[in-house]
């Protein structure tokens, strides 16, 4: 069945690149998401990737997609205390209305 | 600016007692969805509408119920609450079509069930 599968907790300093990794099983995918959720709030779409793409930037954003290994990353670059948060990744199934989430990785920033 | 507002931001029920969760969305959007989120679990689907008066069951549909009377509109019904259903609660809104499938969420209810 369709699964999402990201790191629970990722530890880095402030200045330094943030790498969070996600494994998905669906290979129809048609979009792939980053959704941050930060403390007593709802989740908002960080960015997304559409499935014929390799790689997408938004300024300190990278997401990278390896289609093969059906293998997501977001890199956030020169990290700060505001992007302390839970991102989750997440796919939408083609042709459905499920969008499918993965646990969330809650990611601390050191000052 | 698009907003999806959750009527109750906590709520502490007893067993047993039944739960109202609203939600409402001013941007026109055919879908909207609830999910429960817990730690560890990620987002659940419970259950999602289409269209007024349409629903479909997600993944984890046992002990509610949904209602979609007007399209702005979707509610989320515990019968009987339970302690297991102690949890946050989380509505989003999306396109039906041509769109990325963005998902628009609530703040979230967090309900505590006693």
């Amino acid at each position: 069945g369709e699964d999402v599968e990201q790191s629970l907790f990722l530890s880095v300093r402030e200045g330094d690149s943030s790498v969070i990794n996600c494994t998905y099983t669906d290979s129809s995918s048609t979009y792939l998401y980053w959704y941050k959720q930060e403390p007593g709030a709802g989740l908002q779409l960080l960015t997304y990737i559409f499935s014929n793409m390799d790689m997408k930037q938004d300024q300190r954003l990278t997401v990278l997609l390896n289609k093969k290994d059906k293998h997501l990353s977001l890199r956030i670059a020169d990290t700060q205390t505001g992007d302390s948060a839970i991102y989750f990744c997440a796919e939408s199934i083609t042709g459905g209305f499920k969008t499918i989430f993965g646990a969330g990785t809650r990611l601390f920033v050191k000052a | 600016d698009v907003k999806v507002t959750q009527s109750s931001r906590y709520l502490v029920k007893r067993t047993g007692e039944k739960v109202f969760l609203e939600c409402v969305q001013d941007m026109d959007h055919e879908n909207m969805f609830w999910y429960r989120q817990d730690p560890g679990l990620g987002l659940r689907l419970i259950y999602f509408s289409y269209d007024v008066k349409m629903k479909e069951k997600g993944d984890i549909p046992e002990g509610y119920s949904v209602s979609r009377e007007k399209k702005e509109r979707f509610s989320l019904i515990l019968e009987s609450a339970s302690t297991n259903q102690t949890s946050m609660y989380l509505c989003a809104s999306s396109l039906s079509q041509g769109g990325t499938g963005e998902l628009f969420f609530g703040e979230g209810s967090r309900l505590t069930v006693l």
